[in-house]
């Protein structure tokens, strides 16, 4: 199956800073990514859709100007969490797919911590 | 909005037992079924999907699943699991888009169904 990969697999940061994390499709162009948060114990929410050369699409109750989406190629998409607060920290995982009909393919996921 | 109810949080067999994993949705219109599975310190991966035919799908590692649509569900089947099959399972489902040839967006997914299987 196709690949995805995250950077980085984890970080931890101050409050207060910003933080970027990269989503790469390594071996299929995707036009179109999603972000995904899984708090402990619980299920993966969709934070945004993102289309290639497009802006993001959030889902309701995602701040758009504190979770910024930018996909400017076909195999890149970064989520920066911009003034990072400690709840803030999850487990953020992005996925790719290339077509409508086609599956979507997972990154392995990136653990923030804020302090 | 479509919501995913996995009624199974932890599910204990021993090695050979058969298993089942319930899935339930919620929406109002077509949607597109998937069973992804999580094995420890790994990503998730797609075991099967449905988006229409045949209501009985087959995906890797001998799972299947089968859609019944006056029940909204999606039940994941296997009939003699493995000890390898120790993993979570996530049970999600996205709008069936009819404009778009049947793609659509984000996916909802369940609270997953972890699973031990006893040597």
């Amino acid at each position: 199956g196709a690949v995805v990969s995250q950077h980085p697999s984890r970080v931890i940061c101050k409050s207060g800073t910003s933080v970027k994390i990269e989503c790469r499709s390594l071996d299929f162009q995707a036009t179109t990514m999603f972000w995904y948060r899984q708090f402990p114990k619980q299920s993966l929410m969709l934070m945004a859709t993102s289309n290639e050369g497009s802006k993001a699409t959030y889902e309701q109750g995602v701040e758009k100007d504190k979770f910024l989406i930018n996909h400017a190629s076909l195999t890149l998409s970064t989520l920066t969490v911009t003034s990072a607060h400690p709840e803030d920290s999850s487990f953020y995982i992005c996925s790719a797919r290339f077509g409508r009909r086609d599956t979507q393919y997972f990154g392995p996921g990136t653990r923030l911590t804020v302090l | 909005a479509q919501s995913v109810s996995q009624h199974n949080h932890h599910v204990i067999l021993s090695e050979a037992a058969s298993l089942e994993l319930g899935c339930n949705y919620s929406y109002g219109g077509t949607v597109n079924l998937f069973w992804y599975v999580q094995y420890p310190g790994q990503h998730l991966q797609l075991l099967l999907k449905y988006f229409s035919g045949d209501p009985l799908v087959k995906g890797i590692k001998g799972f299947e699943a089968e859609f019944i649509k006056s029940k909204f569900s999606f039940n994941l089947r296997k009939p003699s699991v493995q000890w390898s099959d120790t993993a979570e399972y996530f049970c999600a489902v996205n709008a069936h888009l009819e404009y778009s040839g049947g793609g659509a967006d984000g996916l909802t997914f369940g609270k997953g169904t972890h699973l031990i299987i006893q040597p």
